[in-house]
């Protein structure tokens, strides 16, 4: 089956420092990947997507490139801010399993100032 | 601003009241998607819609019944909860993937549902 992996959080920077997020995962099939991230007391919104291999997601600062040799999509971005305090989910999904979202366990990253 | 919708963002229910969680999106996606997410954990799937029918049920519990009555509406439908139900409750929408290879998912901004 599919899985997706994350590093466990919480991650906690100073503002303007480098984030990275580390997310592997196993497939069935050829999947696409996304980030997705959930502030306080909201829904999940869709950060970036990738859906082929070396493909690359960027929006808002963040980047994630698909590296299907490593089966990894991680997510960086050279200078946080405040703001950027969230939960951040990898997730892939499959055509194969009817677009069903695999979800990683989730990292809460907190931004000081 | 979520362009999926969820009503109402806060629930308090008693085990033997019976209640409906609502959902709106005028995206012109055919599939519609809950899910149930505890404190600090990743969402579950519960249950998909594709073209106004039930595709998916992740093997959800009678107590909880999902109605899709249009293309752009979703209902949960809640009776005789347990507490252990509480969470909150998201839906989602989405092309059907057949349509097309590559569909995310949107979500609405759920809805925090206590049964007491």
């Amino acid at each position: 089956g599919n899985s997706v992996t994350q590093m466990e959080g919480p991650v906690t920077l100073s503002e303007e420092a480098f984030l990275t997020i580390n997310c592997t995962y196993t497939a069935t099939g050829y999947p696409s990947l996304f980030w997705y991230v959930q502030y306080p007391g909201e829904g999940l919104q869709l950060l970036l997507k990738a859906t082929k291999a070396d493909d690359k997601g960027s929006n808002k600062g963040f980047e994630a490139t698909y590296r299907k040799e490593t089966t990894s999509f991680h997510l960086e971005k050279g200078s946080v801010q405040v703001s950027d305090s969230a939960v951040y989910f990898c997730a892939l999904s499959d055509k194969a399993a009817g677009n069903k979202l695999t979800f990683g366990g989730g990292t809460r990253v907190l931004v000081k100032p | 601003d979520t362009e999926v919708t969820q009503t109402p963002k806060h629930l308090v229910m008693g085990m033997t009241n019976k209640k409906s969680l609502k959902c709106e999106q005028h995206m012109g996606h055919r599939a519609m998607y809950w899910y149930k997410q505890k404190a600090k954990k990743p969402p579950e799937l519960m249950f998909v819609y594709s073209y106004e029918k039930l595709s998916i049920n992740e093997s959800v519990p009678s107590r909880f019944s999902p109605e899709c009555p249009n293309s752009s509406l979703l209902n949960l439908h809640l009776h005789a909860l347990q507490p252990e139900d509480s969470a909150l409750y998201l839906c989602a929408s989405s092309h059907v993937v057949r349509d097309t290879t590559n569909s995310p998912l949107h979500f609405g901004n759920g809805t925090r549902l206590t049964v007491t």
